[in-house]
């Protein structure tokens, strides 16, 4: 059981390139969701997935497109990357419930550097 | 909206010394509240969470909590920290985002350990 896996680990960009951070967790979780960690800012939520074929957007959705064709995997899209999105990105998964009753488990995280 | 302040961005303490991370939120209705932990490099770890019930929490590796309805806090505490302490912690509430429960994280406390 890997829990919830992400890569790459790192990565630097050049502005306007575009990339694919992958999220995969093996626990059946239905509940998805990507989110940002920035200096002073705590973690925000850019979009979130009740299951597969349904997403929706969380607080920083600009700029990112997701995905769920599987209940498995979770990517997050840059289509053109900006400075602005340099950050430390978390993947979590829970089980389908009440948030309040279920644990949301996080991936290690995947660190992006845009130039 | 529902928010989450931890007013303390970086904390330092002895090992052996007792800890108080703040905690304060912003919340109409009972609020559902939640300590995270970042290790290094890592993901975030639940350390426990607060929905009704009891004020004092009790969570993994000696911590606890206390949720106070009318300071609006859920400070975390342990009596005597460990080296392996050292890290990122986060708070969160429970919120309505959209129609949909989210959690919404604290900006975070970075704790260091002195030898």
């Amino acid at each position: 059981n890997a829990g919830v896996t992400q890569t790459p680990k790192f990565q630097v960009l050049k502005t306007g390139q575009s990339m694919t951070l992958q999220c995969a967790q093996d626990m059946n979780h239905e509940y998805m969701s990507w989110y940002r960690q920035d200096p002073g800012m705590g973690l925000r939520l850019i979009h979130y997935s009740v299951g597969a074929g349904i997403t929706d957007q969380g607080e920083v959705p600009n700029g990112y497109n997701v995905s769920r064709s599987t209940t498995e995997d979770f990517p997050l899209r840059l289509l053109s990357a900006a400075p602005s999105q340099t950050s430390v990105y978390f993947c979590a998964s829970r089980s389908r419930g009440v948030l309040v009753l279920e644990t949301q488990y996080f991936g290690p995280g995947t660190r992006l550097l845009v130039l | 909206a529902q928010s989450v302040t931890q007013p303390d961005i970086h904390i330092t303490v002895s090992e052996g010394a007792s800890l108080e991370l703040r905690c304060n939120y912003s919340y109409g209705a009972t609020p559902y509240l939640f300590w995270y932990v970042q290790s290094p490099g890592q993901g975030l770890q639940l350390l426990l969470k607060y929905f009704s019930g009891d004020t004092l929490v009790q969570g993994i590796k000696g911590f606890e909590a206390e949720f106070k309805r009318s300071q609006s806090s859920f400070n975390l505490r342990k009596p005597s920290v460990h080296w392996s302490d050292a890290a990122e912690y986060f708070c969160a509430v429970n919120s309505i985002i959209q129609g949909a429960q989210k959690l919404v994280f604290g900006q975070g406390t970075r704790l260091t350990i002195n030898p």
